[in-house]
C-alpha cells in the first residue's frame, strides 16, 4: 500500500531564510507525488507533483522538490522563506487507484 | 463559479441528527472526491465518483456514511445518526479525469462539522 511520512509536524524559520519539508513515501510502484498547501480558512491548494519525468520539480511560489527514488524521499524546499509562505503543508502520494493519500502534514512558521 | 463550492461552510448539529453536505465541483469535470479532515491530521479519503457511480468508496467509515451524484456533477455527502466523533472538516474535490497519479485536484474551502 502507499503511504507517505511527513518527518516534522511543525517547522520555523526567519524570514529570507531556506525552507526544508520533509517527506519519505512507501510505494510498490512508481509513485505519482505532491506537495499541496493549505493556508488558514483557505482550501487546499497544489504546490508542485511529480510523475516520472525530471527528478526536480518546480512548483509555484518559489517552490521545488526532488524526487529521490535511492531515498524514497521527495522532500520540499525553497530557497528564501516570506511571511507569505506560513501554512500547513501536505505531502501526497496517489494510489493506484487515482485517488490521493496524505500525509500527516507540516505547519511552517515563518518569523520575521 | 470558478472553483468547488462547498455548503454549508458551518453545520453545527446533534448527536443523533441527520446532516447532508453539499459539494458543487467545477463544471465539466467528471471526477468528483471527499476527504475528512480532522484538527491536528491531513486529509482522509472517503469515496471518489467517476461521473455517476461511486468508483471507491472504501474509506467511507460505516454505513451511517452515504454519498450521491445523480446527474454527475453535484454531489451530496450524507451522515445518519451522527456522532461527536464525526466532527471534523469535509473537504470534496474535483478533477476533469480520473487522476490516475497525473491529474491535479481542485478542493473546496470544506464544510465544517460540529456534533455537539
Amino acid at each position: 500500500a502507499q503511504s507517505v511520512t511527513q518527518l516534522d509536524s511543525h517547522v520555523s524559520v526567519s524570514e529570507g531564510t531556506p525552507v526544508l519539508l520533509r517527506c519519505n513515501y512507501s510505494s510498490s510502484y512508481s509513485p505519482s507525488l505532491f506537495w499541496y498547501v493549505q493556508h488558514p480558512n483557505k482550501g487546499l491548494q497544489l504546490l508542485l507533483k511529480y510523475t516520472s519525468a525530471a527528478t526536480l520539480v518546480k512548483g509555484i511560489n518559489g517552490f521545488e522538490a526532488e524526487f529521490k527514488k535511492s531515498e524514497t524521499s521527495f522532500h520540499l524546499t525553497k530557497p528564501s522563506a516570506h511571511m507569505s509562505d506560513a501554512a500547513e503543508y501536505f505531502c501526497v502520494v496517489s494510489d493506484q487507484g487515482g485517488k490521493l493519500i496524505f500525509g500527516q502534514g507540516t505547519e511552517l512558521s515563518v518569523k520575521p | 463559479g470558478a472553483g468547488v463550492s462547498q455548503t454549508p461552510s458551518n453545520k453545527v448539529t446533534e448527536k443523533g441528527k441527520y446532516v447532508e453536505l453539499r459539494c458543487d465541483p467545477i463544471s465539466g469535470h467528471t471526477a468528483l472526491y471527499w476527504y475528512r479532515q480532522s484538527l491536528g491530521q491531513g486529509p482522509e479519503f472517503l469515496i471518489y465518483f467517476q461521473g455517476t457511480g461511486a468508483a471507491d468508496d472504501s474509506g467511507l467509515p460505516n454505513d451511517r456514511f452515504f454519498a450521491v451524484r445523480p446527474e454527475g456533477s453535484v454531489s451530496t455527502l450524507k451522515i445518519q445518526r451522527t456522532e461527536r466523533g464525526d466532527s471534523a472538516v469535509y473537504l470534496c474535490a474535483s478533477s476533469q479525469t480520473r487522476t490516475g497519479g497525473i491529474g491535479e485536484l481542485f478542493f473546496g474551502e470544506g464544510s465544517r462539522l460540529t456534533v455537539l
